[in-house]
């Protein structure tokens, strides 16, 4: 089944403990990218990957970092989280930049205290 | 300055009413995508419908379809025939040229029987 995966699904944590958020794809997709959700913003870009090896901040970077070593898996590492962190983080994927369509993950809930 | 502008308040639509959600963008652009996306209770985000910006023909998928007005920048999603599994959040989204990905704060649609 073609899919997108994070785990976990639920974290909560601590401020400064570093943790990372996986994301992996099986459909061979070149672009992935990472949002978080909060209640009345929307959804905002974090990074993004046109393909391996190749990041680019989104509109909201600060505090996130992200590494593609591989094609299918675009990691999200929070290196010293703090409680604004706290939100519903969602991972992308679609065939490649041009593509119209994004295929989504079914989202991190994490919470800083 | 927000790309993406969803004003509406939450709106309660009758079983088998359409309903029109509103959304203004904000480019430069010559080139761009429009998107629908539907986020149901349970979280996860469902591609509804794209429009591309050079595209001449509004694009329809099923009960939805997005009415697409370049000169206004609006791309407006239309439900017609609102059904009860209609409830949800849902969210336009602009790609521009450097392809991130900018989401408006949502519409929150109920379906009452």
């Amino acid at each position: 089944e073609a899919q997108v995966t994070q785990n976990p699904r639920y974290l909560i944590t601590v401020t400064g403990k570093k943790l990372t958020v996986t994301c992996s794809q099986n459909m061979n997709h070149e672009y992935m990218s990472w949002y978080r959700q909060d209640p009345g913003l929307g959804l905002r870009q974090i990074y993004y990957s046109m393909n391996v090896e190749v990041t680019d901040k989104g509109d909201v970077p600060e505090g996130y970092k992200v590494s593609r070593k591989e094609k299918r898996n675009f990691p999200l590492i929070l290196e010293s989280p703090s409680p604004n962190q706290t939100s519903l983080y969602f991972c992308a994927s679609s065939p490649s930049r041009n593509s119209y369509e994004q295929y989504f993950g079914p989202g991190t809930r994490l919470t800083v205290t | 300055a927000q790309k993406i502008t969803q004003t509406q308040p939450g709106m309660f639509v009758q079983e088998k009413e359409a309903v029109t959600l509103d959304c203004t963008y904000d480019t430069s652009d010559p080139s761009y995508g429009l998107f629908w996306y539907k986020q149901p209770s349970s979280g996860e985000m469902i591609f509804l419908i794209y429009q591309g910006s050079y595209d001449q023909q509004n694009a329809t998928e099923g009960r939805y379809s997005l009415n697409f007005q370049k000169a206004r920048k609006s791309a407006n999603l239309v439900i017609s025939a609102s059904q009860l599994g209609d409830s949800a959040m849902y969210f336009c989204a602009m790609r521009e040229v450097d392809n991130r990905l900018a989401f408006g704060k949502g519409n929150q649609v109920v379906v009452i029987p």
